[in-house]
């Protein structure tokens, strides 16, 4: 299994513009997540999905989208990219949504913008 | 929200000694805690957990520590190894969504 895997590791966009980040687990998990971290801070909910069809907002969503059409996929979306979204992106997946059951990260997008 | 917070940003130990790293939350009604470890330049890794039912979990090298009382967490590393070198995040569970402290920068010393 190669887990969750994210595109691209690393992006440079200017305010404006926008651009998907890709996420996709192999691990037939139901939930997926979206985080951002921010540099010396811990990680912030951004988007989760609990399966496919099924998308709620965390504690950041402003500015952001994401869909959820499989199982495997869970793409996070930027329409008018602006400064304050500079920070590293991770994308994790659990099997189910209860206590005990981890939560697997990707190995994170580094988006800057200028 | 809830609010996670750590005593000490970074801790640096000397290879082969013991590491506590501290966490402390405001919600009481949190009954599942995470500890997980970041390495530059990757995800956070899942290290050891504990449900508020209990107060001492051990893992390999690694025992988590919980004072309901006091809103606290620690995590203890034995015998650290260069290879402890890294940022780590206590988490608090809500119903299936994470909230993140801040992180400990762990440095080891040789």
């Amino acid at each position: 299994n190669a887990g969750v895997t994210q595109t691209p590791k690393f992006r440079i966009l200017k305010i404006g513009q926008s651009m998907t980040l890709q996420c996709t687990q192999d691990m037939n998990h139901n939930y997926m997540y979206w985080y951002r971290q921010d540099p010396g801070m811990g990680l912030k909910l951004i988007y989760y999905s609990v399966g496919a069809g099924i998308t709620d907002k965390g504690e950041v969503p402003n500015g952001y989208n994401v869909s959820r059409s499989t199982t495997e996929d869970f793409p996070l979306r930027l329409e008018l990219a602006a400064p304050s979204q500079t920070s590293v992106y991770f994308c994790a997946s659990s099997l189910s949504g209860g206590h005990g059951d981890t939560q697997y990260f990707g190995p994170g997008t580094r988006l800057t913008v200028l | 929200g809830e609010s996670v917070g750590l005593h000490l940003p970074t801790l640096s130990v000397q290879e082969g000694d013991n590491s506590i790293i501290n966490c402390a939350y405001s919600n009481s009604a949190s009954d599942y805690f995470i500890w997980y470890k970041q390495e530059s330049g990757k995800g956070p890794q899942f290290i050891i957990d504990i449900r508020s039912n209990m107060d001492k979990r051990q893992g390999q090298r690694v025992t988590v520590l919980l004072n309901k009382t006091v809103k606290h967490l620690s995590l203890q590393i034995a015998a650290t190894q260069p290879g402890d070198s890294a940022v780590y995040f206590c988490a608090l569970s809500n119903d299936y969504k994470l909230s993140f402290g801040a992180g400990t920068t762990v440095t080891v010393r040789a």
